[in-house]
């Protein structure tokens, strides 16, 4: 079946640090790919998107490449802030999927002054 | 307007009542979803309308009853509810026909049973 690994948290930053959330999935086929990010209070919004292998999604200064050789799809952004603190979470969409999403069990990220 | 919306945002309720929550979207979307969120888990899904019929009910037990009046609004009728029912409700949006499947997410309902 289809399953998407995170790395488990919390993640403690300083501003202005590197972030990376490693994200690996397990499908067959070539699932599309997201990130979702959930502020403390709130629902869901779309970060970034991808769609076929080598892709790369960007949004707000994050970022994240398809890779299917690795069956990956890391999340990085160069310089936090702390606006940044909230709850990432990684899913797919398998091919054909009938629109479910599978999603990650979500990692939180904190980052301070 | 990427906007989803529901009603209301916060909803405390007895193992008794009946109770209902909205969702509403203008995006044209033909698929709108309801899914569970507990503290510091991922959310999960519990019913999926395409063009207003149910499609996908994941074994959702029936004091949850879905409606879907018309292609804007979604509604989850509540019944007998169990304190472990208590989570956070969320309701999604997407086009049925995009191949990438994304899905707009409104804020939320937080749900409390007492």
């Amino acid at each position: 079946g289809n399953s998407v690994t995170q790395m488990e948290g919390p993640v403690t930053l300083s501003e202005e640090a590197f972030l990376t959330i490693n994200c690996t999935y397990t499908a067959t086929g070539y699932p599309s790919l997201f990130w979702y990010v959930q502020y403390p209070g709130e629902g869901l919004q779309l970060l970034l998107k991808a769609t076929k292998a080598d892709d790369k999604g960007s949004n707000k200064g994050f970022e994240a490449t398809y890779r299917k050789e690795t069956t990956s799809f890391h999340l990085e952004k160069g310089s936090v802030q702390v606006s940044d603190s909230a709850v990432y979470f990684c899913a797919l969409r398998r091919t054909g999927g009938g629109n479910k999403l599978t999603f990650g069990t979500g990692t939180q990220l904190k980052v301070e002054l | 307007d990427t906007e989803v919306t529901q009603t209301p945002k916060h909803l405390v309720m007895g193992m008794t009542n009946k109770k209902s929550l909205k969702c509403e979207q203008h995006m044209g979307h033909r698929a709108m979803y309801w899914y569970k969120q507990k503290a510091k888990k991922p959310p999960e899904l519990m019913f999926v309308y395409s063009y207003e019929k149910l499609s996908i009910n994941e074994s959702v037990p029936s004091r949850f009853s879905p409606e879907c009046p018309n292609s804007s609004l979604l509604n989850l009728h509540l019944h007998a509810l169990q304190p472990e029912d208590s989570a956070l409700y969320l309701c999604a949006s997407s086009q049925e026909r995009d191949r990438v499947g994304e899905q707009y997410f409104g804020p939320g309902t937080r749900l409390t049973v007492t």
